[in-house]
């Protein structure tokens, strides 16, 4: 069985640092797009970013040059170090997989909660 | 505000059928053929529905169905069941300077 399990949210003051995880099961994270979407509470999703199979990565405008996404494919995990948190970074971040045939997310993890507040 | 455009709510009666629309523009919706379709409950992560603008994945009645005109794509479910009452989410890719977007959701209420 396919799942995803995030870990590493918290409570956060601006311009401060957060490393998120996302430890998969049940298939090889190495053989798939890995990406990160987040939602503010209350609100729409929005993608973050994505780490391809032969490991490049993709940022959106509001993250790019703050976060870095990785992944340990030993550890079956994927990561996402965000840096200079800002107060509109505040949101549930979920991993999800990409879908191998297809364009779409086919699995998502429940989410890990990031706040950030002064 | 979201790069994909849907109606904040839709709903429907048991039984029926309702439509949920999204509006994109040339270089995402319009551009390719890969709009995708997410479900999502209160408090839960969303679910994929339909993929491609209109494959469903294994598991997904085929009461849901979805397809595309121009830079509309739209979501189709049919015979409404009282668990369809979610938000539903439409993506698409955005080429090479946006990859993936997202509407705004729209929230289905099954009357």
């Amino acid at each position: 069985e396919v799942q995803l399990v995030e870990s590493g949210g918290g409570f956060i003051q601006p311009g401060e640092s957060l490393r998120l995880s996302c430890a998969a099961s049940g298939f090889s994270l190495s053989n798939y797009d890995m990406h990160w979407v987040r939602q503010a509470i209350g609100k729409g999703l929005e993608w973050v970013s994505v780490i391809g199979v032969v490991g490049d990565t993709y940022y959106s405008g509001p993250v790019k040059g703050r976060f870095t996404i990785s992944r340990q494919n030993a550890r079956n995990s994927l990561y996402l170090q965000m840096n200079s948190l800002r107060l509109e970074d505040t949101a549930v971040y979920y991993c999800a997989r990409g879908m191998v045939r297809g364009v779409a997310f086919d699995f998502w993890g429940q989410g890990t909660l990031v706040t950030v507040s002064s | 505000q979201s790069a994909l455009t849907q109606p904040p709510s839709a709903s429907g009666s048991l039984g029926q059928s309702v439509t949920i629309s999204c509006t994109g523009t040339s270089s995402d919706v319009g551009g390719y053929t890969y709009v995708s379709w997410y479900q999502q409950h209160p408090g839960k992560a969303p679910k994929l529905m339909i993929y491609d603008v209109s494959k469903r994945p294994s598991g997904v009645p085929d009461r849901f169905s979805g397809s595309k005109s121009g830079n509309t794509a739209s979501l189709t479910v049919s015979g409404l069941q009282a668990d369809d009452e979610a938000d539903y989410y439409c993506s698409s890719y955005g080429g090479s300077n946006n990859l993936r977007v997202f509407g705004g959701g729209t929230k289905l209420t099954v009357l």
